[in-house]
């Protein structure tokens, strides 16, 4: 059974700093591009980014409203993605979902979400 | 950036109406284009891919297409466990985009 399982959300302050997993299970992990998309409360859907699969070189791609603050990585030996993120603002207070992409376009498989306020 | 808009932003409609939500590109995305259904305190779910392939296990109720700038998700009738928010994502070009949502309630 595939399995997505976000962690490491919470409260934290302006200008600093955390680190997001997903742990994942159930499939070879370093065959997939893997993703993450944040959701604010209320408001739609943005995705931030994905690492590419072992075929690819592991490469990123970011959104230019993360790029350079957060760091997209993935350990393959333990199959969990990770989200870095850095100098971090009130606007990146959202739910945050990592998702499994099949196929270009088709995101087959998400995690639950990790819910990250950034307030003083 | 790619900018996609959806419309409508939110929507009434009968059980076993039929119902369509359009995304417009603000440039052609050659059918790079997926839809994904979102219910409340739920992760999103993808319907279609590539502008009309169905994923499979999704009712055949559901229904993409468009190409260039212009796609379209039909529900072709209306049941209860279809209320929820739809948006559509395009590929094409990095960074991919989302379109703002449509809310889908039942009248």
């Amino acid at each position: 059974e595939v399995k997505l399982v976000e962690s490491g959300g919470g409260l934290v302050q302006p200008g600093g700093s955390l680190r997001l997993s997903c742990a994942t299970s159930g499939f070879t992990f370093t065959d997939y591009y893997m993703s993450w998309v944040r959701q604010p409360p209320g408001k739609a859907l943005e995705w931030l980014g994905f690492i590419r699969n072992k075929a690819n070189g592991y490469t990123t791609e970011y959104s230019a409203s993360v790029k350079g603050r957060f760091t997209i990585s993935r350990d393959n030996s333990q199959s969990i993605l990770y989200l870095q993120m850095n100098t971090l603002r009130a606007e990146d207070s959202a739910t945050y979902y990592c998702a499994r992409e099949e196929v270009r376009g088709y995101f087959d498989y998400w995690g639950q979400g990790t819910t990250l306020t950034v307030s003083s | 950036d790619i900018k996609m808009t959806q419309s409508p932003s939110s929507m009434y409609a009968s059980l076993g109406e039929r119902v369509t939500i359009t995304c417009k590109a603000s440039q052609d995305i050659n059918s790079y284009l997926s839809w994904f259904q979102q219910k409340p305190g739920k992760s999103p779910k993808t319907l279609i891919y590539r502008a009309n392939r169905l994923v499979d296990g999704v009712p055949s109720r559901f229904s993409g297409s468009g190409s260039g700038q212009d796609y379209s998700l039909t529900i072709s009738s209306l049941e209860y466990e279809d209320m929820g928010i739809y948006y559509c994502l395009q590929y094409d070009e990095f960074p991919l985009t989302f379109g703002a949502g449509t809310k889908l309630e039942l009248k």
